[in-house]
């Protein structure tokens, strides 16, 4: 079975700075979608970025970009000039593109990371 | 267009009761999913669909069980409430491009 590792618990990053939020993975598989949510204290989980195992590109949203690295099955979250809306729970997620589920797979979560914005 | 909605956002329990939790998607979604999150943790699946009539089981399926009658409604019912099912549940539909959509969850509570 798949699993998803979030090293870090907590980080905590001063407004308008740079942060990198860490996930690894662990599957036998090769074609696969990797995921950001975030989740602010509303509970409301929200998207954050997308990334497909075969596109070689990392993949960016305005201040959000990921460095995925497939052999070493790393796919970390930079958040650029970080604000105050951006404190909240960060979970990172795996899905196989085809898995047992034929494509249905749900997501694999990893346990989060809580970020924290200094003002 | 409301996205993923969830009835109702918070219950409270006996053990031994039973109650169906309403999942409804307006974006004409085929795969529907069941998650728990408890305390420290992130969401585990509970049941899926790939469309209606259809339900399968996730990485956490007992005690529970689904329904799929109209494709933009997912049910889950708890027959037997026990204080393990303390959680908070989210439903979420798949869009085209894999990504999942999150409706606003249940905060359940089993006394």
């Amino acid at each position: 079975a798949q699993t998803v590792t979030q090293s870090q618990p907590e980080m905590s990053v001063q407004e308008a700075e740079t942060v990198t939020l860490s996930c690894t993975y662990d599957t036998s598989e090769s074609d696969y979608y990797l995921f950001w949510y975030k989740q602010p204290p509303s509970r409301q989980m929200i998207l954050v970025i997308r990334q497909e195992a075969y596109k070689q590109q990392n993949a960016t949203e305005n201040r959000f970009s990921v460095n995925f690295q497939k052999a070493a099955k790393s796919f970390s979250l930079k958040i650029s000039d970080s604000q105050l809306g951006d404190a909240a729970m960060y979970f990172c997620a795996y899905r196989s593109a085809w898995g047992k589920g034929g494509g249905a797979d749900g997501l694999t979560f990893g346990k989060g990371t809580h970020l924290i914005i200094q003002p | 267009n409301a996205g993923v909605t969830q009835t109702p956002k918070f219950r409270v329990l006996k053990t031994g009761q039973s109650m169906t939790l309403l999942c409804a998607q307006d974006m004409n979604h085929e795969y529907m999913y069941w998650y728990r999150q408890d305390p420290g943790m992130g969401l585990r699946l509970i049941h899926y669909s790939v469309g209606e009539g259809t339900t399968a089981k996730g990485e956490v399926p007992d005690g529970y069980n689904v329904s799929r009658l109209k494709k933009q409604n997912f049910l889950l019912g708890l027959e037997s409430a026990a204080p393990s099912q303390t959680s908070v549940y989210f439903c979420a539909s798949r869009g085209l491009r894999a990504e999942q959509y999150f409706g606003p969850g249940t905060r359940l509570t089993v006394t």
